[in-house]
C-alpha cells in the first residue's frame, strides 16, 4: 500500500509570502493530484501531474518521479488562499486514489 | 451548468435509523465515488462505481450500501450497522481512471444523535 506524507500539517503565513507544501510517497504512481478544500467543505481539483511542472495563476505544482516527491507552491499568497491542501495518489489503472491528511494553510492579512 | 450536487447539506438522524444521501452529476461521467472525511484523517473511500449497475467496495464499506441504476445518480445509504456514522460525506465523479480529475460535490454533514 502506498504511504503518502504531507508536510507541514499546519502552516501560517503573512499575505504576500511564498508558500511551499510538500507531498512524499513510497511507491511509484501514475498520477498525483493536488486538491483544495475550503472551510465550507467543498473540494476543488487544482492539478493532476504525472511528470514535470504545471502552473495556474499563482499556483505551481512540481513532481519528481525518481524522488517520489511533489511540491505545491503559492506565490504572493493572499488570505483567500486559506484552505486545506490535499495530495492524492493515483496508481496505474486503479480507480482508487490514496489521500494525504492535508495541510491547513492560514494566510493572515 | 455542469456539476455534481449532493443533498442535503446537513442531516440529522437518530441512532438506529437508516439514512440515504443523494449524489447527482450531469457531467456524463462513468465513474462515481463516495468518501468519508473525519477530522485529522485523509479522505477514505467507501464505495465506487465504474459504470451503471456496477459498484465496488472501497476501504471502509461496512455499514454502507449504494446503488447505481442511472449514470447520473449514486445514492449512499448509511445503515444502522455503521457504528460511527457521524462524519462529512463527499461524492465525486470522473471520466474513468485514477489519472483523471475527480470532481467533488459540496458534501453532506451527517450527525447521528
Amino acid at each position: 500500500k502506498n504511504e503518502v506524507e504531507q508536510s507541514p500539517q499546519n502552516l501560517t503565513a503573512q499575505e504576500g509570502e511564498f508558500i511551499t507544501i510538500n507531498c512524499s510517497y513510497s511507491v511509484g504512481i501514475s498520477a498525483l493530484h493536488w486538491l483544495q478544500q475550503h472551510p465550507g467543505g467543498g473540494i476543488v481539483s487544482l492539478f493532476m501531474l504525472s511528470s514535470g511542472k504545471k502552473k495556474h495563476g499563482r499556483l505551481i505544482a512540481t513532481i519528481n518521479i525518481q524522488e517520489k516527491h511533489s511540491s505545491l507552491h503559492i506565490t504572493a499568497s493572499h488570505p483567500r488562499d486559506s484552505a486545506v491542501y490535499i495530495c492524492a495518489l493515483g496508481e496505474g489503472s486503479n480507480y482508487k486514489l490514496t489521500f494525504g491528511k492535508g495541510t491547513l494553510l492560514t494566510v493572515n492579512p | 451548468d455542469g456539476g455534481i450536487t449532493q443533498s442535503p447539506k446537513y442531516l440529522f438522524r437518530k441512532e438506529g435509523q437508516n439514512v440515504t444521501l443523494s449524489c447527482e452529476q450531469n457531467l456524463n461521467h462513468d465513474a462515481m465515488y463516495w468518501y468519508r472525511q473525519d477530522p485529522g484523517q485523509g479522505l477514505r473511500l467507501i464505495y465506487y462505481s465504474q459504470i451503471v449497475n456496477d459498484f465496488q467496495k472501497g476501504d471502509i464499506a461496512e455499514g454502507y450500501s449504494v446503488s447505481r441504476e442511472k449514470k447520473e445518480s449514486f445514492p449512499l445509504t448509511v445503515t444502522s450497522a455503521q457504528k460511527n456514522p457521524t462524519a462529512f460525506y463527499l461524492c465525486a465523479s470522473s471520466i474513468g481512471r485514477a489519472t483523471d480529475t475527480q470532481y467533488f460535490g459540496p458534501g453532506t454533514r451527517l450527525t447521528v444523535l
